[in-house]
């Protein structure tokens, strides 16, 4: 009965590809994230949605593109990777709109070579 | 300067001590106060909040500072399953978490 799920776990690819990340959660909250954790093991907000409506958008390329088909949902694709997206990407949920406690999903981490 | 700053350590303390460690924020309009704890390679996830008042969770103490924009965490009779990365989390607005990088505590037998 995990709380939040990602899939893949670890992804490994190629420069220049396109690829995806998906998150579920049955918590049956209306907020999801993303986040990305790189080497420096900072943890920053790049997405998130509330009942399928964008809230947070940073400073993040236009390569990143969140989905929210539901509100137990939230994809992530990512088009033409570089090197640089190489890190790991927590997808998390909360309950309502304001972001208190967050529960993360276990983490997808990307190798970009 | 990031909003959330702390020591990266690593704090190496043997079973039973005491470890204490801060973090400082930089927006004196945040509002809420958090530590997560992070195990190596696993997700973050919620320890304690932390109140204006301090607060206690069994071995656990978190104060908070808003004149200086700081918050601490307080280990007492430290297990070797405390063995963590500790995240300061510091919320600028109301829809989003700042995160700090972490303070690594490794507790040894």
């Amino acid at each position: 009965d995990t709380a939040v799920s990602q899939t893949p776990k670890y992804l490994v690819t190629q420069m220049g590809n396109d690829k995806s990340i998906k998150c579920e959660q049955n918590l049956g909250h209306d907020t999801m994230y993303w986040y990305k954790q790189d080497s420096k093991k900072f943890l920053k907000i790049m997405f998130s949605y509330n009942n399928k409506e964008l809230i947070i958008n940073e400073t993040v390329p236009n390569r990143f593109s969140p989905k929210s088909p539901d509100k137990a949902h939230l994809n992530l694709h990512i088009n033409s990777l570089e090197l640089g997206d190489s890190a790991v990407y927590f997808c998390a949920s909360s309950h309502g709109l304001l972001a208190y406690e967050q529960y993360f999903g276990p983490g997808t981490r990307l190798t970009v070579t | 300067r990031k909003e959330v700053e702390q020591d990266p350590g690593p704090f190496n303390v043997p079973e039973g001590a005491t470890v204490a460690f801060n973090c400082t924020y930089s927006n004196s309009a945040s509002q809420s106060f958090f530590w997560y704890r992070q195990d190596c390679r696993k997700e973050p996830k919620l320890l304690m909040s932390v109140y204006s008042s301090g607060n206690e969770d069994g071995r656990f103490t978190a104060q908070l500072n808003r004149a200086s924009q700081y918050i601490s965490l307080l280990i007492r009779d430290s297990k070797l399953s405390d063995s963590a990365t500790y995240l300061c989390v510091v919320t600028p607005n109301d829809y989003k978490l700042s995160f700090g990088a972490g303070t690594t505590v490794t507790v040894r037998a």
